[in-house]
């Protein structure tokens, strides 16, 4: 089983939808999420942690599920500038490293 | 806002040639990092370095590789010996601790020839 998974999409969707994505992730010890955003040929871009709690930055929502091992995001809204790859991101106990998934693909068309 | 920088931004080396990539992370950060991505593959650790030493490293990063600060801002990747197969985008990221999230360079695209 990877260690991080993510459905790689593409999800097409209009501007204006709301659109969700999952990732679980195989190992309990970890400790620290997070979602990157990663555009053609660029960097990885952190676009937020991702607390048990649930957390919102204005259009976008991520919740943690310690119990089911998994992590979604939402973004409300969609804008153009959103079309990317969205990376999920999990760090372990005890561990420098962070563990990519392979991305899942946005598309927003006008 | 304050930015890991990387230099050059694309290399061209022959293989079985060496090659030193460059980053300057972020002036308050303590941690730093180097990762990689082939073309079309997911982003893979390669290396964690604190406290003038290595922390942790993957399986990826065996004897023809190695890190180094110099000096008080720069922290390089050195690839001894290149192979067909080290051609990725080498990315450099560090943080202020272990647990705060990694800030990213905009990457060295590596090409051996």
């Amino acid at each position: 089983r990877k260690e991080v998974e993510q459905d790689p999409g593409p999800f097409n969707v209009p501007e204006g939808a709301t659109v969700a994505f999952n990732c679980t992730y195989s190992n309990s010890a970890s400790q620290s999420f997070f979602w990157y955003r990663q555009d053609c040929r660029k960097e990885p871009k952190l676009l937020m942690s991702v607390y048990s709690s649930g957390n919102e930055d204005g259009r976008f929502t991520a919740q943690l599920n310690r119990a089911s091992q998994y992590i979604s995001l939402l973004i409300r809204d969609s804008k153009l500038s959103d079309s990317a790859t969205y990376l999920c991101v999990v760090n372990k106990w005890n561990t420098d490293k962070l563990i990519f998934g392979t991305g899942t693909r946005l598309q927003v068309f006008p | 806002e304050p930015e890991v920088t990387q230099t050059p931004s694309h290399q061209v080396t022959q293989m079985g040639q060496e090659v030193i990539l460059r980053c300057v992370p972020i002036s308050n950060h303590l941690y730093f990092y180097w990762y990689r991505q082939i073309l079309g593959q997911k982003v893979e650790f390669l290396v964690s370095f604190y406290n003038n030493e290595i922390s942790e490293k993957s399986e990826i990063f065996d004897d023809q590789f190695s890190v180094e600060r110099p000096d008080g801002s720069n922290f390089t990747l050195k690839i001894r010996s290149t192979k067909l197969e080290d051609s990725a985008m080498y990315f450099c990221a560090s943080s202020e601790d272990s647990n705060q999230p990694q800030h990213f360079g905009d990457g060295t695209r590596l090409s051996i020839l």
